[in-house]
């Protein structure tokens, strides 16, 4: 089992550039997750799915977009990019509420 | 609003030493508590969950605590090894919740 697979592992953008980060599961979970990590800030919900065809916005949503394609994967694209979302990007997933939430390796975003 | 607060923000300690990190947590309903391990340029794993009724719970050298009453958990570590620098982060999950509570870490460096 691969857990949770995202890509890019790094990447850098230019301002106002688009990409979109991909993240795959293979543990047949309802939930997932995109969070981002910048120091001293801990770790920030920026979209979940809290079940296949389901998105909702968490905490720190402004500048992104989401998409469930299906069960095992959840798309984050970052529709013009700011210096401001340079961070280090985690995708995660989970059975459901209240269960333990599984990350990938993290995607790594220069955006200058 | 929920939260979680984390102590210390970072500690530094000798290889063989004991150390204890502290969280302490406003988050309800309350459901149940996960320590996290966050090697560096990895992502968090899970080390331990606390439900209400559990008091003390551990996973090797790893010894977690929950006191309900006073919303407080610890992790305790045990003849610390150089591989146990991480940032160690707690995170609170709420009843019918999808959005767990997650603290800002502490990040613990064990010099040789």
């Amino acid at each position: 089992n691969a857990g949770v697979t995202q890509t890019p592992k790094f990447q850098v953008l230019k301002t106002g550039q688009s990409m979109t980060l991909q993240c795959a599961q293979d543990m047949n979970h309802n939930s997932m997750y995109w969070y981002r990590q910048d120091p001293g800030m801990g770790l920030r919900l920026i979209y979940y799915s809290a079940s296949e065809g389901t998105t909702d916005k968490g905490e720190v949503p402004n500048g992104y977009n989401v998409s469930r394609l299906n069960k095992r994967e959840f798309s984050l694209r970052l529709e013009s990019a700011a210096p401001s979302q340079t961070s280090v990007y985690f995708c995660a997933s989970s059975e459901g509420a209240g269960n333990t939430i599984y990350f990938g390796e993290g995607s790594w975003l220069t955006v200058v | 609003k929920n939260q979680v607060e984390q102590s210390p923000q970072s500690l530094i300690i000798l290889e063989g030493k004991n150390c204890t990190l502290q969280c302490n947590y406003t988050v309800s309903p309350f459901s149940n508590l996960r320590w996290y391990k966050q090697d560096t340029g990895r992502g968090p794993v899970s080390l331990t969950i606390m439900t209400f009724s559990e008091n003390t719970k551990s996973n090797g050298r790893y010894t977690a605590t929950l006191d309900a009453d006073t919303k407080q958990s610890s992790l305790h570590i045990t003849a610390s090894q150089l591989s146990d620098s991480a940032s160690y982060i707690c995170v609170v999950a709420s009843g019918g919740s999808y959005i767990p509570t997650f603290g800002r870490g502490t990040s613990l460096i064990v010099h040789p």
